[in-house]
């Protein structure tokens, strides 16, 4: 089941701090954030897995609620170059022997000067 | 770069044709995802190799099929196209399969159906 980003798009000024929520009815094992600048592929940002630990970007920071299965990703001082659509992807086992990476529907940063 | 290569970079054909989109996975990375990402729908998993067997299914529809080789390079077979079908089609590779695996995604194949 796809997860619920919000808000679907925000605009900043530069040096603004932004904050973009992903929701799940499901029980996820792990919270992905991805980034993709248009025209571009979808880059890794962060990894956050149940039980708190963390793979990932060291200037931006996410959290991860397991028990309400919602994820929020932090964007401080923002700049140029977060501008882009942010994906986050949820995790969680398929039943089929495998666990399966859902993508929500984006949330799309513009920052401007 | 990624590191993962897909090619072609743009594909033009017409319905009820088939084409083939292939991806070279990171060095050492063992595990293949496939993606279709079109404007109203976002990134849609469609099917998943891990060291040359089929992991994981998503959306993925009859027409189409994939597989994995001996030298983990993988190829996302499109047959009978539909207008439907056109989209940016992207590949990603991790290292191993399993829960926790960062993605990292080819710059994609976007196929245009005339």
């Amino acid at each position: 089941q796809q997860p619920v980003q919000s808000p679907q798009a925000v605009i900043l000024r530069e040096g603004e701090d932004a904050v973009i929520n992903c929701s799940s009815s499901k029980a996820l094992y792990s919270v992905h954030w991805y980034r993709q600048k248009h025209g571009e592929a979808p880059v890794f940002l962060m990894i956050l897995l149940k039980g708190g630990e963390q793979k990932g970007h060291d200037k931006i920071s996410a959290s991860f609620n397991e028990k309400k299965q919602q994820s929020s990703l932090y964007l401080t001082a923002s700049q140029l170059s977060y501008s882009g659509t942010y994906f986050c992807g949820t995790e969680l086992w398929s039943g089929a022997g495998s666990y399966q990476l859902t993508f929500g529907k984006g949330t799309k940063l513009s920052v401007i000067p | 770069d990624s590191g993962v290569t897909q090619t072609p970079k743009h594909l033009i054909t017409a319905t009820g044709q088939r084409v083939t989109l292939r991806c070279s996975p990171r060095s050492g990375d063992l595990s293949v995802y496939w993606y279709q990402q079109s404007l109203d729908q976002g990134l849609q998993f469609l099917i998943q190799y891990y060291n040359g067997e089929e992991r994981a299914k998503g959306n993925i529809l009859e027409r189409f099929s994939a597989q994995q080789f001996p030298d983990l390079h993988s190829e996302l077979n499109l047959s009978s196209l539909e207008l439907g079908d056109s989209a940016l089609y992207f590949c990603a590779s991790s290292a191993r399969t399993g829960a926790g695996q960062p993605q990292h995604f080819g710059d994609g194949t976007r196929l245009s159906i005339l």
